[in-house]
This record gives C-alpha cells, structure tokens and sequence, in this order.
C-alpha cells in the first residue's frame, strides 16, 4: 500500500517561514493535498491539487513538488497556524485515500 | 454555507454493531461523492470509506473492508456506514467529509463535520 511520510514535528518563530515535507514514491505524480486540524477541531482543507487554495485560505499557505517530496509553506507564520497538518493523496492503484502522518506545528 | 452533521455514534462492546449517519446540507448531494475519515485518541487521520455521489461506487479501506458497509440516501441528503463486528482498534472520532473533485486520482475532501466518537470496549 502507499505510504505518505510526514516529519512528526515542526517548529518556528512567528513571523518566519514553515516547511512541512510529505514524502512519497513518485509523489510527483499525483495530486496532494493539505489539511489543517486545530487542537479539537476538525480539519480543514488548505491546499488541493498540489498548489491551488481554496477560497478563504490565506496567500500565506502554499504548495509545491518536487522530485519525491511535496512542501507545504507557510509564510509569516502566527500563532494561530500552531496545528497539526496533513497531507493526502488518492492511491489510483488501491483505490483508497491515503494520509501522511501528520506533522504539529509548533510556534515558538 | 456546506454543512455536515454527524449523528450515531457511542460504546459499544467488542463484536457489536453500530450505525453512523451524517446530515449535509448547502449543496447539491447527489452530486458529490462522501467518505468517512476517523482519528484514533492522539493518533492521525485514517480514511475509511467512501461513495459516488450516485452511490453506485463504493470503496473500503482494507481495515474495514467486509465489516463497515456505506451508504447513502440521496432524497434525504444522508451518508451512513454500518458497521459491524466492532473491534478495540475502531475506537475514533468519526468524520463526515464530502469530496470536492473526484476524478482520476484527484480526489479530495473540501469539507468535515465536526465528528462522533465511537468507543469499543468491554
């Protein structure tokens, strides 16, 4: 079965830049997406289809690819981004949803 | 405005059955494919299931596959999942998600419900 590696943690000072990587075997290939989850909250989708934001989703969060890893950023990072990400992708081969780990952000 | 209400769940003892629905509103249902997500106490997210927006295509994850059977009624804009044979290991939090696109591999999860806790145990 496919497998989405993510780093369990991530930490940095507000108003610098989050990298989050979410590795896979020829992630390259196939769309990925982001979710946010808040601590008790349900996720929330903030990046489909590698780099696109859905409505309402600050410029500040991005997606991209590259080789087997696909990043997303965060730029000026507040304390309201501290959550935990996610990210996902759909195993045509399986047919089944796949999520990464998970990754907490942590904001100093 | 989307919205996904989750109802059905509770304690149920190993072996036993239950039966999760969830309520949208906002959108053309039967127009998009709905899964289910759950979330283990401190774990990640685990897909689990899910159905075309006709409900002619279903798709388990291996885990739950032969115990939980999804389902849909599209006059009355519900999801359900029945599930069987309840093990210790499908303690979670149980998410409604509708999809966005799905097509090919592009398949995502624009919106969640807020969740219904499922425990098994004795």
């Amino acid at each position: 079965s496919y497998v989405l590696t993510q780093p369990p943690s991530v930490s940095v000072a507000p108003g610098q830049t989050a990298r989050i990587t979410c590795g896979g075997n020829n992630i390259g290939s196939k769309s990925v997406h982001w979710y946010q989850q808040r601590p008790g909250q349900a996720p929330v989708l903030v990046v489909y289809d590698d780099t696109n934001r859905p409505s309402g989703i600050p410029e500040r969060f991005s997606g991209s690819e590259s080789g087997n890893t696909a990043t997303l950023t965060i730029t000026r990072v507040v304390a309201g981004d501290e959550a935990d990400y996610y990210c996902q992708v759909w195993d045509i081969t399986s047919d089944h949803g796949v999520f990464g780990g998970g990754t907490k952000l942590t904001v100093l | 405005e989307v919205q996904l209400w989750e109802s059905g769940g509770g304690l149920v003892q190993p072996g036993g059955s239950l039966r999760l629905s969830c309520a949208a509103s906002g959108f053309t249902f039967s127009t998009y494919a709905m899964s289910w997500v759950r979330q283990a106490p401190g774990k990640g997210l685990e897909w689990v299931s899910a159905i075309s927006g006709s409900g002619g295509t279903t798709y388990y994850a291996d885990s739950v596959k032969g115990r939980f059977t999804i389902s849909r009624d599209n006059s009355k804009n519900t999801v359900s999942m029945q599930m069987n044979s309840l093990r210790v290991e499908d303690t979670a939090v149980y998410y409604c998600a509708k999809a966005g696109k799905w097509f090919g591999d592009s398949k995502v999860f624009d919106y969640w419900g807020q969740g219904t806790l499922v425990t098994v145990s004795s």
